[in-house]
């Protein structure tokens, strides 16, 4: 079993739409981040949390320590979020255990 | 300011060869990590090092080495190449190693 699990693997929705990708990990960890990587793999990060929720424009990602679970979500979706979204947590040995990814696209 | 910069940006090389990757993180980031992401896969963790020390290191041979500068840029090197090393190289840089990472463009290396 992978220590990060991101779900679903795969996402193809419509322009507009509200979207949410899942991350669940199963080791002790001391932040999550959520990244984005566009082909050609160029990769930001969007987010690190330890606690709550933070937004950044059309942007939310919420954690819940004691589940284990993070979620993003994306508001008002446009075909230029259509990307690779990864989550990855820090353990204790400062290491970045990454998801295996979701490829979203939105059709415009 | 200038972000996580690396280099070369494409390298091909053949098997048994060496290589050497750079990075230079942002001003001011004292910590630096690598990561290999072979295609179609996610990034693996190579090595993470915070002012000058090896702070955390992956699950790779000890043909994978690295080490970090005074002025906090980073090497990552690769001995005895083999066509599995062939992948994207990551180097990602941050003030302490344990905040936000900010990546470098990568360095794509094809072994033959």
């Amino acid at each position: 079993k992978n220590e990060v699990e991101q779900s679903p693997q795969n996402l193809t929705a419509q322009e507009g739409e509200f979207i949410t990708i899942n991350c669940s990990y199963s080791v002790g960890i001391s932040a999550l981040h959520w990244l984005q990587q566009h082909p050609g793999g160029g990769i930001v990060s969007l987010f690190m949390l330890s606690s709550g929720k933070k937004k950044h424009g059309r942007l939310i990602a919420t954690i819940n320590i004691q589940e284990k679970h993070s979620s993003l979500h994306i508001t008002a979706s446009h075909p230029r979020d259509s990307a690779v979204y990864i989550c990855a947590v820090i353990d204790s040995n400062y290491q970045l255990i990454w998801g295996a990814g979701t490829k979203l696209i939105i059709k415009p | 300011d200038a972000g996580v910069t690396q280099s070369p940006t494409h390298l091909i090389k053949t098997r048994g060869q060496h290589v050497t990757l750079r990075c230079s993180p942002i001003s001011g980031h004292k910590s630096v990590s690598w990561y290999q992401q072979v295609l179609g896969q996610g990034p693996q963790f190579i090595f993470q090092y915070y002012e000058k020390e090896e702070r955390g290191r992956g699950n790779f041979p000890d043909r994978f080495s690295a080490r970090q500068f005074p002025n906090y840029s980073s090497e990552l090197n690769v001995n005895a190449l083999l066509l599995g090393d062939s992948a994207l190289y990551l180097c990602a840089s941050s003030l302490q190693g344990t905040d936000t990472q900010y990546f470098g463009p990568g360095t794509r290396l094809t072994v033959l």
